[in-house]
């Protein structure tokens, strides 16, 4: 079993539309979320970060953790054509001088 | 220049060349990575390097040969690779212990 299971995708949606974008996990001692956009031909750049369970918003963006499920979700309300990446998820347990653990990401396009 | 650069963008070699990737971080940070980000695969960690010392290693084949000569600079350094080695290869870096990493664009190589 992979240790972060993540659904290549590809996934697509209208522009406007609320995109719900998750992984699973099977090490309950991952404490740290983090969810990345990775743009074609460009490398990972950091888009939310959470600590333990809970909800976190940044303009558009949703990370929400659950961890009795060892679920994470990112939601985009409002998607915009601008959207349209990989989004990769990855965790830690913190203590491993910042080890990340990463799904294998989702394409995500959305049509205009 | 900004954030965490590399060069070349784009590699070609054969198996039996010797190549060097380069990365180059202006964050002040002091925690450098090296990954392999394969198509439809989770990226894979292969080095990290803190304060300088590698401390961790996840079982690369020795034709990978990584240096850090500085907290700014990391090189990989390729020979006799295989056609299998073909992936985009992406550096990192971070403060040292934290989670936060910031990814260099990638030097998409190609084995020939």
């Amino acid at each position: 079993q992979k240790e972060v299971e993540q659904d290549p995708g590809p996934l697509s949606v209208p522009e406007g539309a609320i995109v719900s974008l998750n992984c699973t996990y099977s090490n309950s001692a991952f404490q740290y979320f983090m969810w990345y956009r990775q743009y074609s031909r460009k490398g990972p750049e950091l888009l939310m970060y959470t600590y333990s369970s809970g909800n976190k918003e940044d303009g558009r963006f949703t990370a929400q953790v659950d961890k009795s499920s060892k679920y994470i979700s990112l939601f985009i309300r409002d998607s915009q054509p601008s959207d349209s990446a990989t989004y990769l998820c990855a965790m830690s347990l913190g203590n491993q001088g910042g080890k990340l653990i990463f799904g294998q990401g989702t394409e995500l396009s959305v049509k205009p | 220049e900004t954030g965490v650069t590399q060069t070349p963008r784009h590699l070609v070699m054969g198996m039996t060349n010797k190549k060097s990737l380069k990365c180059e971080q202006h964050l002040g940070h002091n925690a450098m990575y090296w990954y392999k980000q394969s198509a439809k695969k989770p990226l894979e960690l292969m080095f990290v390097y803190s304060l300088e010392e590698r401390v961790e290693n996840n079982s690369v084949p020795s034709r990978f040969s990584p240096e850090c000569p500085n907290s700014s600079h990391l090189f990989l350094h390729l020979h006799t690779l295989q056609p299998e080695d073909s992936a985009l290869y992406l550096c990192a870096s971070s403060q040292r212990g934290v989670n936060e990493q910031f990814f260099g664009p990638g030097t998409r190589l190609t084995v020939l």
